[in-house]
């Protein structure tokens, strides 16, 4: 079967680092982007960056430039999203989706719920 | 920076037919394909139209998309409206920096 699988949900305090992960399988892991989405609580989905596991190549949005680390591991066809040092403001529902050709996304992932609080 | 935006919420009656904008802020919106993903509460989301007009297997011939140059926007257009359709849809596509580009989000409520 063809899915993204993401890691499980996480409680983290402000200031703690994290990293969360998406796994794919049933295709060519190395042959498609896969994007990180952020949907905070009641809110939009916003691009925060995307990578090719073929070779690393990495984009960010400006908005979370500096902000995370995206990151692949295609011997076991995982991509990473990660964080230094968490904020409150970081707790939202983040969704690794894979990119077809023409900038879309054709496989999402579960999600994975981030919640930083004191 | 290249913006999509959608009305906040749309209503209908089932059977009826709805259409949804997605309006570029800049440039031409038909130079990058448009994506439209539905989102159910506590789901994740699924797209329903890809390519401007363009649907995955699966999602029924109720759901159609187009592009209007005239307006700089997007449209899905949603027929025979049920219950099941109502969901929050995204529009989507990507800018000249290849930064991907989502629209705020409609919330479709089918009463």
């Amino acid at each position: 079967e063809v899915q993204l699988v993401q890691s499980g949900a996480e409680v983290k305090k402000p200031g703690e680092s994290l990293k969360i992960s998406c796994e794919g399988s049933g295709y060519s892991f190395t042959s498609y982007w896969i994007a990180w989405v952020r949907q905070m609580p009641g809110k939009g989905l916003e691009w925060m960056g995307i990578i090719y596991p073929g070779d690393s190549d990495t984009r960010y949005s400006p908005s979370f430039q500096g902000q995370v680390t995206i990151s692949a591991d295609r011997s076991i066809t995982t991509a990473y999203l990660q964080w230094s040092s968490l904020k409150a403001s970081d707790t939202a529902m983040y969704y690794c989706a894979r990119r077809r050709g023409n900038w879309y996304f054709d496989l999402w992932g579960r999600g994975t719920l981030v919640t930083v609080s004191s | 920076n290249f913006m999509l935006t959608q009305p906040h919420s749309v209503s209908e009656s089932p059977g009826k037919t709805v259409t949804i904008s997605c309006t570029g802020s800049s440039g031409s919106i038909a130079s990058n394909y448009v994506q439209w993903y539905q989102q159910r509460p506590g789901s994740a989301p699924t797209t329903v139209m890809y390519e401007d007009n363009q649907r995955p297997s699966g999602v029924p011939d109720r759901f159609s998309g187009s592009i209007d140059s005239s307006s700089n926007s997007a449209s899905l257009t949603i027929s025979g409206l049920k219950t099941e359709d109502e969901a929050d849809y995204y529009c989507q596509s990507h800018d000249s920096s290849n930064h991907v580009v989502f629209g705020g989000g409609t919330k479709l409520t089918v009463l």
